[in-house]
């Protein structure tokens, strides 16, 4: 069964430090991994997208990596700021072909705090 | 502002009942997906159309369904409703030169909160 597990469920760090959210699963085939950014009541906004081959991919202060043989990725904020207080999840697509069978994490609920 | 609109913002509505929650889609977009959020299981993807016609399914019920019109605006129909779907439902579009490929951007509208009383 596909699964996507993240860590930690919930996170609170000061203003200014950086902090990383990581990402496991078990989705296969695997087509493409994204982070989005979720604010309380709102959409997801889609943060970065990476395909098999690529293993890190950069936006703005948000980084995220990919390790394909371990099955596991990770987002690292840097110089978080207020307005990154949100939850932040993975989701991984499976399928041949880029077909559209997406699987989401829970989330990681990241509070930061002045 | 996503550009994707998603009407209504809220809807209460009893057991047992039929709702229908409509999504129109960027200017351009040809793919539409429909998603689920409850406290307890996360999103959860049910559908996904493009120019009009069904794409890929998820662990949508029996008692949904979807469709895509010819002005690309899609409606999700939910019937004998059920404590158990009360939750947020999102709708998001994706550019049209992906052809509806899960590797292009999902722009998500701003749901709509299904309340099941």
């Amino acid at each position: 069964k596909n699964q996507v597990e993240q860590s930690p469920q919930s996170l609170i760090i000061l203003e200014g430090k950086n902090c990383t959210l990581q990402c496991n699963y078990t989705v296969s085939p695997f087509s493409n991994l994204r982070w989005y950014k979720q604010d309380t009541g709102r959409g997801p906004v889609s943060l970065t997208i990476m395909t098999f081959s690529e293993n890190t991919k950069s936006n703005g202060r948000y980084t995220a990596t990919l390790d394909a043989d371990t099955k596991q990725s990770s987002l690292h904020i840097t110089a978080s700021q207020l307005s990154d207080s949100a939850s932040y999840i993975c989701v991984v697509s499976g399928g041949s072909g880029g077909s559209y069978i997406p699987t989401f994490g829970r989330g990681t609920s990241l509070i930061v705090h002045p | 502002d996503s550009g994707v609109t998603q009407t209504p913002k809220h809807l209460i509505t009893a057991t047992g009942q039929r709702v229908t929650l409509r999504c129109s889609p960027r200017s351009g977009d040809l793919s539409v997906y429909w998603y689920q959020q409850s406290l307890d299981q996360g999103l959860q993807f049910l559908i996904q159309y493009y120019n009009g016609e069904e794409r890929a399914k998820g662990n949508i019920l029996e008692r949904f369904s979807a469709q895509q019109f010819p002005d690309l605006h899609s409606e999700l129909n939910l019937s004998s409703l059920e404590l158990g779907d009360s939750a947020l439902y999102f709708c998001a579009s994706t550019p049209h030169q992906g052809g509806g490929s899960s590797y292009n951007e999902q722009f998500f509208g701003p749901g709509t909160r299904l309340t099941v009383l």
